[in-house]
């Protein structure tokens, strides 16, 4: 069964940078049609995307926050990691990493599923 | 970015009631539309693809309609366990943009 598991710091400092890792099991993240994504949701708030990354490593970002993301997979580790840079208090927020999975030959029809738990990440000095 | 519309924000209803959410595309998406259904301090579940297609596990209460802009999500009749807050999200194009949510309450 695919599980996912989000880790990292839970307090970041303003203007630092925001570092979680998404530990996959039971599946290969490097596995052909595999790839993974982070979503966001700040408390009592809405979902945001961030930024998806393939099982070939063609990466994917939220314009919105594209200048200050980067998504990376470590394949020998099986897993994939999210750095945010110059945070700041509107990143507070709880993190999830997911699978986004591709309907075969319809790359449109794609959704997230299964989801980590997620992370609650607060930027604060 | 493809801006995502949902109402009612927050719904109220008892249990065997039917109920309907909507979710309005800022533009056309085909049926390229998902549904999610969160509870309190989890994270969120996906429901139903491709505006109407059920995942696997998901119980036949639960329908999708839609197509272009305007979508729904039915639960034909409410179980104690349906109470959530409901997602709806456009896979057809990037960024992959969320609507605001609807709160499924108790009456």
């Amino acid at each position: 069964q695919l599980q996912l598991q989000e880790s990292g710091p839970g307090l970041v400092k303003p203007s630092e940078t925001l570092s979680l890792t998404c530990t996959v099991s039971g599946d290969s993240i490097s596995f052909s049609n595999n790839y993974w994504g982070w979503i966001r949701q700040p408390p009592g708030k809405g979902l945001e995307w961030i930024a998806t990354i393939s099982y070939s490593g063609s990466t994917y970002y939220n314009p919105s926050l594209k200048s200050r993301v980067t998504i990376s997979a470590d394949t020998s580790q099986n897993h994939f990691s999210l750095k945010l840079s110059s945070v700041t208090a509107a990143d507070t927020a709880i993190y999830y990493c997911a699978r986004r999975k591709l309907l075969g030959g319809s790359p449109q029809y794609n959704w997230f599923d299964p989801w980590g738990h997620g992370t609650l990440v607060t930027v604060s000095s | 970015d493809i801006q995502m519309t949902q109402s009612p924000s927050s719904l109220s209803a008892s249990v065997g009631d039917r109920v309907t959410i909507t979710c309005r595309a800022s533009q056309s998406i085909s049926n390229f539309l998902n549904w999610y259904q969160q509870k309190p301090g989890k994270a969120p579940k996906f429901l139903i693809y491709g505006t109407s297609t059920l995942q696997s596990g998901v119980p036949s209460r639960f329908s999708g309609s839609g197509s272009g802009t305007d979508f729904t999500l039915t639960i034909s009749s409410l179980q104690p366990e349906d109470f959530a807050t409901y997602y709806c999200q456009q896979s057809y194009s990037s960024p992959y943009t969320f609507g605001q949510g609807t709160k499924l309450d108790i009456k």
